[in-house]
């Protein structure tokens, strides 16, 4: 079966410190990538997505991820953290087809202290 | 743009009563909304896609019967947790796909919370 797994459970950084998410599927065929994130009681928001082109692909607040298609891996880094970035971040596939269901990860919850 | 709603936000109720959570785009249309519980400290786990003017697709274990979806609309679907006990307390999200959007990119609700006494 389809699965998507974050290696991390939790992670607390300090500011300005760089970030690194991982996040792997399993998947043999084509897929769409998201990376998700939801702030303290505020509803998921997507930062990111890659569909196809440059596998390095941008989002907001200074987010970025990279596919490496050999790898399965869609890790999510930003290079300086904010505080303001405290939030659980959900690695998302969705594998086309008909029903465009998304399969979510379990999350990493970031905590960056002052 | 690409706001998705959902009421209410909260419900306590008793168990053995049923409960309706209503999930709206506001600003698009959505052929396709799709149904997550997220229990705490977990992920979302898709329950049921719901297609506007056909029946529901469940995901394996969700129970058709127990948790009705109806998409009447291009901007509504609804979840009604029937005969809703004690083990259903959880968070309920819906999303939406806006029509002719890209593949796979959904627009989130900001989740009911069930707890059920």
């Amino acid at each position: 079966a389809q699965s998507v797994s974050q290696h991390n459970h939790h992670v607390i950084l300090s500011e300005a410190a760089s970030l690194e998410l991982g996040c792997n599927y399993s998947y043999g065929g084509t897929v769409n990538l998201f990376w998700y994130v939801q702030y303290p009681g505020q509803h998921l928001q997507l930062l990111l997505k890659y569909f196809s082109g440059d596998p390095l692909v941008k989002g907001i607040k200074g987010f970025e991820a990279e596919f490496i298609k050999s790898k399965f891996s869609f890790n999510l880094r930003k290079p300086s953290v904010q505080w303001s970035d405290t939030a659980e971040y959900f690695c998302a596939v969705n594998l086309g087809g008909a029903t465009n269901k998304l399969i979510f990860g379990t999350g990493t919850l970031l905590a960056v202290q002052p | 743009g690409a706001v998705v709603s959902q009421h209410p936000s909260w419900v306590i109720c008793k168990s053995g009563t049923s409960v309706k959570i209503e999930c709206r785009s506001l600003d698009f249309q959505a052929t396709t909304m799709f149904w997550y519980r997220q229990f705490p400290k977990q992920s979302l786990m898709l329950m049921a896609t719901s297609n506007e003017g056909s029946k529901a697709t469940y995901e394996q274990g969700v129970e058709k019967d127990k948790f009705l979806i109806n998409h009447a609309s291009l901007t509504l679907s609804t979840l009604t947790v029937t005969s809703a006990h004690p083990e259903d307390s959880s968070f309920y999200i819906c999303s939406a796909r806006a029509s002719g959007g890209p593949s796979g990119t959904q627009y989130f609700g900001p989740g009911t919370r069930l707890l059920v006494l």
